[in-house]
């Protein structure tokens, strides 16, 4: 029930944008986005709640498909700060929550 | 808002010893879940509490108990430790959707 993510890494240059997708094989309550850097605990982003929905903070913005049951993550004009591992969460209608198989993302100046 | 706390830090324990782990959720956070990061993985969800019941749970076995206090704080508890416990013990609380993380508890079973 682990949602599958791609790509499991990406490298960029600063100032380059990057895709980040989540697909889920369950019907979907919610999505969430979390960025984890090294030694630390995952940071939440933002939650999708309805099909549909996009949301935005700052640079990073997001779309939930229900029909589709994906998430995808958007990074605009990356920067360094953006550096570290990249997991969607998952809701399913019986409140169970699960993580997806990450995505590492490096910026490289 | 001191954030989610998490106590302790670190901790070695040897095959079959028994743990508990505590969790302060972020002040005003009702909901607590309990995740087990092993290296280079992501986080698996153990369970979570609300109005001091275990609301949902993960696929672990039932080895790992926990408990809610009335303050929303909460213990995770795993007996008859095994190697394969070996992992960093993420609390999170949640309000409205939103979940924060503490800085988690490593642990390494010997």
């Amino acid at each position: 029930q682990q949602p599958v993510q791609s790509p499991q890494a990406v490298i960029l240059r600063e100032g380059e944008d990057a895709v980040i997708n989540c697909s889920s094989s369950k019907a979907l309550y919610s999505v969430h986005w979390y960025r984890q850097k090294h030694g630390e605990a995952p940071v939440f982003l933002m939650i999708l709640l309805k099909g549909g929905e996009q949301k935005g903070h700052e640079k990073i913005s997001a779309s939930f498909n229900e029909k589709k049951q994906q998430s995808s993550l958007y990074l605009t004009a990356s920067q360094l700060s953006y550096s570290g591992t990249y997991f969607c969460g998952t809701e399913n209608t019986g409140n169970q929550f699960y993580f997806g198989t990450g995505t590492s993302l490096t910026v490289i100046p | 808002d001191a954030g989610v706390t998490q106590s302790p830090t670190h901790l070695i324990k040897t095959r079959g010893q028994q743990v508990t782990l505590r969790c302060s959720p972020k002040s005003g956070h009702d909901t607590v879940s309990w995740y087990q990061q092993a290296l280079g993985q992501g986080p698996q969800f153990i369970f979570q509490y609300y109005e001091e019941e275990e609301r949902q749970r993960g696929n672990f076995p039932d080895r790992f108990s926990g408990h809610q206090f009335p303050n929303y704080s909460s213990e995770l508890n795993v007996n008859a430790l095994l190697l394969g416990d070996s992992a960093l013990y993420l609390c999170a609380s949640s309000w409205l959707n939103e979940q924060f993380f503490g800085p988690g508890t490593r642990l390494t079973v010997l």
